[in-house]
This record gives structure tokens, C-alpha cells and sequence, in this order.
């Protein structure tokens, strides 16, 4: 079964660096990419970027390009979402997802991780 | 960027009833086009890819259906366990994925 497992709640104070994760086991790692998705409360869902953990390849929504960096582990089949300075209105819930095979159209995303919190307060 | 839009914002069905859920394109996306189901304090779940192609352990009163730039998806008879928000999400444009606004089912 494929699963894709993420990090629990944060609650940061804007400034501060976060990173979250998003562990997966069941399929073949390095074969799909991974997506990044963010929900704001009550709000619609928001494709943020996805790194593909085969050669760590990375494509941003250019809403998002140098406010986030995605990055990848491969011994560790897991994924990462990071921020260097977080802002207030980068709380959301932040989804990984896995998407498609390089080099196809398949890019669905399909399974979802269970989302992580992410709150940003002063 | 593709916009994606949504029709109607909120559907109110009764059980039992017929419902169809409109998404459209501002450019065409061929059949690259997916639907979610989100239910509260959970992610979304993959239903329909490639704009009719029903993903696996979805039940069929669930179809997709369109091409190019008109998407519906309809679920023929409401079960209590449908009531929830449906986003679609066009994945032609690459990379610049993006989600319509969604549409609530809800109960009438």
C-alpha cells in the first residue's frame, strides 16, 4: 500500500525556519514526483511545487519560487518543505502528494499525505 | 496560467438524487484533468484522472466526463457519504498545476 506520512503540528513565530516532512513507503521512490499542495483555512487548495527525488529536479509555482525550498532524502524516502524566514501568512495546512512518472502526463496526485499544520503567530 | 472555475459554488441534494458538477478551463487541457473529494479534517481523495477514468476503490456511481476546456462530474445517486467538497485540477499546463475553487455538495 502506498503511504505518504507527514510531520505533526508546528506552531512558529514569523521569523523563525521550519521544515516539514512527508515520509512514504510503498512504491519505488525515486520513480515519482512530489507534490506540494497548501490549504488555507476554509480555502481552496493551492499546487505550490514538486520535487522529483530521482535526481532531487524541483518546479515552483512561481507564487511560491524562493519562499520555499522542496528537497528530497532518498535513503530516507522522504520528502521536505522548508522555509528560511516564515511569515504569518504562510500558516496553512501543507499536503504532499505523489504525482506522476517523469516524462508522462500522469501527473493526478494520488495518495495524499494526511497534511501537517503549520500555525504562524506572533 | 490556466484558471480553472467551478459551478456551482454550493449544490444542495437531497439522498437518493442526481447531482453534476461543472469545471471549466480557461484553455484546454486535452483530458488532463482530475477530481477530489474533501471531507472535513481530511486530504483530499483522488476520484476521476484523465478527465473520466474513475481512480481505484471508487465507487461508480461516480463519473467524469469532457475534454478541452468543459469538465462534469456526476454522481448519480447521493449517498450520506458524498457530502463534501469536489475540487477539479488540471495537470496539462506543465509545470503550473492548478485547482479550481471547488464546489459543496451539501444535504437539502
Amino acid at each position: 500500500e502506498v503511504q505518504l506520512v507527514q510531520s505533526g503540528t508546528e506552531m512558529k513565530k514569523p521569523g523563525e525556519s521550519l521544515t516539514i516532512s512527508c515520509k512514504t513507503s510503498g512504491y519505488v521512490f525515486v520513480n515519482y514526483w512530489i507534490a506540494w499542495v497548501r490549504q488555507r483555512p476554509g480555502k481552496g487548495l493551492e499546487w505550490m511545487g514538486m520535487v522529483y527525488p530521482g535526481d532531487s529536479d524541483t518546479r515552483y509555482n512561481p507564487s511560491f519560487q524562493g519562499q520555499v525550498t522542496m528537497s528530497s532524502d532518498d535513503s530516507k524516502t522522504t520528502a521536505y518543505l522548508q522555509w528560511s524566514t516564515l511569515k504569518a501568512s504562510d500558516s496553512g495546512i501543507y499536503y504532499c502528494a505523489r504525482g506522476g512518472v517523469r516524462y508522462t502526463d500522469d501527473n493526478w496526485f494520488d495518495p495524499w499525505g494526511q497534511g501537517t499544520l503549520v500555525i504562524v503567530s506572533s | 496560467e490556466v484558471v480553472m472555475t467551478q459551478s456551482p459554488a454550493t449544490l444542495s441534494v437531497s439522498p437518493g438524487e442526481r447531482a453534476t458538477l461543472s469545471c471549466r478551463a480557461s484553455q484546454s487541457v486535452r483530458t488532463n484533468l482530475a477530481w477530489y473529494q474533501q471531507k472535513p479534517d481530511q486530504p483530499p481523495r483522488l476520484l476521476i484522472h484523465g478527465a473520466s477514468t474513475r481512480a481505484t476503490g471508487v465507487p461508480a456511481r461516480f463519473s467524469g466526463s469532457g475534454s478541452g476546456t468543459d469538465f462534469a462530474l456526476t454522481i448519480s445517486s447521493l449517498q450520506s457519504e458524498d457530502f463534501a467538497v469536489y475540487f477539479c485540477h488540471q495537470y496539462d499546463d506543465w509545470p503550473r498545476f492548478t485547482f479550481g475553487p471547488g464546489t459543496r455538495v451539501d444535504i437539502k
